[in-house]
């Protein structure tokens, strides 16, 4: 069965460094989510990407963050200038007609 | 912005209980998803209910449009079934803009 990988599974990090999670969506999908869970809370949306461009982003998604999608199969969350509230679970999610997300199980970050 | 909010926070059921958990919005809606989150923290999308009802194993959804509710039921609950059950909701956008519910943690016992 297809399924959306991410990597890597858990991430520590240094305060003010920066990091780039992963995702490599199902292959014929479309649209592409990232997700936020901080520990205890919501699941909370971040992002979506279609067509090589930001389609929504929540306003949690400032300027400290970006997406990317570099080749054909992979998508990149990168966090500049980590601070310690972005410790948390981050999902990424695909779909192909943008109602049912197929996640990932998660990279946990943790900033130190 | 939609309120989601779901009932019980946390169940413990015997082995072979019926389990019913309970999800309310405020705003209307275009459709509904019921996940389960693992204990590992993975996320797997159980339904998508955009009117009445969908079955699937031992799980059943259903959604009352008009009354802003859905239910997931677990018939015959097994150990297995033990796991985090979020409630999800689409507010016009697709799975843009999810807005999800707390979770409700649920605990079968053998």
């Amino acid at each position: 069965e297809p399924e959306v990988t991410q990597t890597p599974s858990h991430q520590v990090t240094q305060m003010g460094q920066e990091v780039i999670l992963r995702c490599v969506p199902i292959s014929n999908h479309l649209y592409f989510y990232w997700y936020r869970q901080i520990l205890g809370q919501k699941v909370e949306f971040l992002v979506s990407f279609y067509n090589n461009e930001i389609s929504e982003k929540s306003e949690i998604f400032d300027d400290q963050f970006s997406v990317e999608r570099p080749d054909g199969s992979n998508f990149t969350l990168k966090i500049r200038s980590t601070k310690l509230e972005d410790s948390a679970m981050y999902f990424c999610a695909s779909s192909r007609d943008r109602r049912l997300a197929f996640f990932g199980q998660g990279t946990r970050l943790t900033v130190v | 912005k939609n309120e989601v909010e779901q009932s019980p926070q946390n169940l413990t059921a015997q082995e072979g209980e019926f389990i019913t958990i309970n999800c309310s919005y405020s705003v209307g809606i275009s459709a509904l998803h019921w996940l389960q989150q693992h204990p590992g923290g993975g996320i797997v999308s159980l339904f998508m209910l955009s009117s009445g009802k969908k079955k699937h194993g031992r799980l059943i959804a259903t959604i009352n449009i008009q009354e802003k509710h859905s239910s997931l039921h677990i018939t015959a609950s097994h150990p297995r079934d033990s796991a985090v059950y979020i409630c999800a909701v689409e507010n016009g956008g697709g799975a843009d803009g999810l807005t999800f519910g707390k979770g409700t943690h649920l605990i079968i016992q053998p």
